[in-house]
């Protein structure tokens, strides 16, 4: 079964709110890693957070990660219609490839 | 070069026959990643070389399916008589160490669809 599953498989919203993206996994980590896909490119790394850290920013991405749940959230403030694209949650192990999610495909109307 | 380059961009062959799929890594980066995505779905790992280690085939889904890395840098992933179910987009990543920065960078993949 997937290490990394993301919550809710899809997501819609209006320009301007809040989009909130969730990942569980089921084993330890060394890192969680959030990655973006735009339609028929390649991923994009977003934000990487590490078992020992809480919460990161970057610009308006927000990252949780709580291991006691072994869960982490991606929020994204003030969305725009450029954000739409799919997200991915991928888990590191250490010493292993990264495993991903299924993703959470994001769309924000203008 | 500037990221990883993957070619072709898209690949039309009919079931039965070889295909090759390239990946230029960004020069440097010693662990090479490829995945399998289907429409709508998430990576699925294929293999991975990492340095001058034997590469992890643990993902690859037939005999058909094989890869090696010239140098350290150029990789080849090769499916042989291909099947329907084989249409993806093959992705390629590298990453500077998997050990110590496991960030992997992405190419744009290659669309493979088997007629």
């Amino acid at each position: 079964s997937q290490q990394g599953e993301e919550d809710p498989q899809a997501l819609s919203i209006q320009e301007g709110e809040n989009a909130t993206m969730n990942c569980s996994y089921k084993t330890s980590i060394n890192n969680l890693q959030w990655y973006r896909q735009n339609s028929g490119r390649g991923l994009v790394h977003l934000i990487l957070i590490r078992s020992n850290e809480r919460e990161k920013h970057s610009g308006r991405l927000r990252v949780t990660l709580d291991t006691s749940k072994k869960s982490s959230s991606l929020l994204i403030t003030a969305s725009r219609a450029a954000d739409t694209a799919s997200y991915f949650c991928a888990t590191d192990l250490g010493n292993t490839p990264l495993v991903f999610g299924k993703g959470t495909r994001l769309s924000v109307i203008a | 070069g500037a990221g990883v380059s993957q070619s072709p961009s898209n690949k039309v062959t009919e079931k039965g026959k070889d295909v090759e799929l390239r990946c230029d890594p960004i020069s440097g980066h010693t662990a090479l990643y490829w995945y399998r995505q289907s429409l709508g779905q998430g990576l699925e790992f294929l293999i991975y070389f990492q340095g001058n280690s034997a590469p992890d085939k643990s993902g690859l889904p037939s005999d058909r399916f094989s890869a090696e890395r010239t140098g350290g840098s150029v990789s080849t992933l090769t499916i042989q008589r291909t099947q329907q179910e084989d249409s993806a987009v093959y992705l390629c990543a590298s990453s500077l160490d998997s050990a110590t920065s496991n960030i992997q960078y992405f190419g744009a993949g290659t669309r493979l669809s088997v007629l």
